[in-house]
């Protein structure tokens, strides 16, 4: 059963346009959420996180909106750049149930295009 | 560098043979994970360590795979009678502190069984 999910496995986008990133969970008990960035050949970068208590959390061109009630996060990268091309991974994870132990979606690669 | 450390980088193996990965933590970090990554997925949860102790293992981990944190430092996971099947990515994690924090990947260790 995938309780974190994906739903687009790739997503182009222009220089200097908004990227949009989803993400959807299953299970309620997750109560912090995080995006991961990865290269080839390399393990993921931490991008940002949000607590199940927030809505909404920025950091510089990177956005996480969370909303509980559909269960689905996103991430926002404006002005998107040639260098946020990656695969981006949504994951989530509930410290009481799970012990901080990460669940990962299957990743949306993400080309930006100059 | 303070990052996740992991050795080696990659390993090629034959079948039935045995293998052994070690992963140093952020210093500071008390808890450390193991995760399995193959192609077109997501990072996949083997096994965490607060500390020396070995609080939880996945399904996924089988009798031949075995970790350990004999000091609470680094920490090896090695596998044993390797099949093709255990092909694959694989990462350490660690993070610090109580609740939900971010966790830090190492580079992962890139195993081939032939």
């Amino acid at each position: 059963d995938q309780q974190v999910k994906q739903n687009s496995p790739s997503l182009s986008v222009q220089e200097g346009r908004i990227s949009i990133l989803n993400c959807d969970y299953t299970n309620s008990m997750f109560d912090y959420f995080l995006w991961y960035k990865k290269y080839p050949a390399e393990g993921p970068t931490f991008l940002i996180s949000i607590s199940s208590i927030k809505d909404k959390n920025e950091d510089g061109r990177f956005t996480v909106f969370l909303n509980k009630s559909a269960k689905h996060l996103s991430l926002h990268i404006v002005p998107s750049q040639p260098g946020d091309s990656a695969v981006y991974f949504c994951a989530a994870a509930g410290y009481m149930e799970y012990g901080n132990k990460l669940v990962f979606g299957a990743g949306t690669i993400l080309r930006v295009k100059s | 560098d303070t990052g996740v450390s992991q050795d080696p980088r990659h390993k090629i193996t034959k079948r039935g043979q045995n293998v052994t990965f070690r992963c140093d933590p952020i210093s500071e970090h008390n808890r450390l994970y193991w995760y399995r990554q193959t192609l077109g997925q997501g990072p996949e949860f083997l096994t965490y360590f607060q500390n020396e102790a070995q609080l939880e293992k996945s399904r996924l981990l089988s009798d031949r795979f075995s970790a350990e944190r004999p000091k609470g430092s680094f920490s090896t996971l090695e596998i044993q009678r390797t099949e093709q099947g255990d092909s694959a990515m694989y990462l350490c994690a660690s993070s610090h502190g109580q609740g939900n924090t971010e966790a830090f990947f190492g580079q992962g260790t890139r195993l081939t069984v032939v």
